[in-house]
């Protein structure tokens, strides 16, 4: 089984809706991050948690919240959907290392805003 | 601010050649360094990083890069490419003064691989 999962794979929806992602990891991992992935611009830091009680925002929080339900669970939240949310996002995980932390990626949700 | 280059969103190469991706970046003091490969619906997987000691560093399936800090750059070689290389190829950087965590990534590279 896949140490991070994220539900759903494939999310259609429409402009003003509310919509939830949903990452769980088996790692163990205390830290875990939210990301969108557009073409040509790499990946962008949308929330970070580094525990249950320790949530911030990253360059692109506007338009999200997040949900740190426990050590294994970070929920990502569109409260109104727009277009231009349109993109495939990716939960990730990481451990406090003394050289850099590796991340440790889901599958990826690709959402569309209609 | 810190920042990561990659030349070129798209690199095409005959199976059997040598394959080189380009990172470029931009700190005060050399930060921890990482390439990460992602394959056709798939997350990102780590391929190899740099954190200290020898500069050049090997990875999984073959590929190898090397930290020059006078050129600022980690560019990622492969001598020869398989079929099964192709994907998109992201550079990133975590700052060292950070707690090692906050991440850069660039743009991605996207290797395509000619029979």
């Amino acid at each position: 089984d896949a140490d991070v999962t994220q539900t759903p794979r494939n999310r259609i929806t429409k402009t003003g809706k509310r919509i939830m992602l949903e990452c769980s990891q088996t790692k163990g991992h205390d830290r875990m991050y939210w990301y969108r992935q557009d073409p040509g611009l790499g990946l962008r830091l949308i929330y970070y948690s580094f525990d249950v009680k320790d949530i911030n925002k990253g360059e692109i929080s506007d338009g999200y919240s997040v949900s740190r339900q426990a050590q294994a669970k970070f929920s990502l939240s569109l409260e109104s959907a727009i277009p231009n949310q349109t993109a495939l996002y990716f939960c990730a995980t990481s451990e406090p290392g003394l050289a850099g932390d590796e991340q440790y990626f889901g599958p990826g949700t690709r959402l569309t805003v209609t | 601010a810190q920042s990561v280059t990659q030349l070129g969103s798209h690199v095409s190469v005959s199976e059997g050649a040598l394959v080189l991706l380009r990172c470029n970046y931009s700190s005060s003091v050399p930060p921890y360094l990482f390439w990460y490969v992602q394959y056709p619906n798939q997350g990102l997987q780590l391929l190899l990083k740099y954190t200290t000691g020898a500069t050049l560093v090997k990875g999984i399936n073959g590929f190898e890069a090397e930290f020059k800090k006078s050129e600022t750059s980690f560019h990622l070689t492969k001598p020869s490419a398989h079929m099964s290389d192709a994907a998109e190829y992201f550079c990133a950087v975590t700052p060292t003064n950070t707690g090692g965590f906050k991440t850069i990534f660039g743009a991605g590279t996207r290797l395509f691989v000619k029979a």
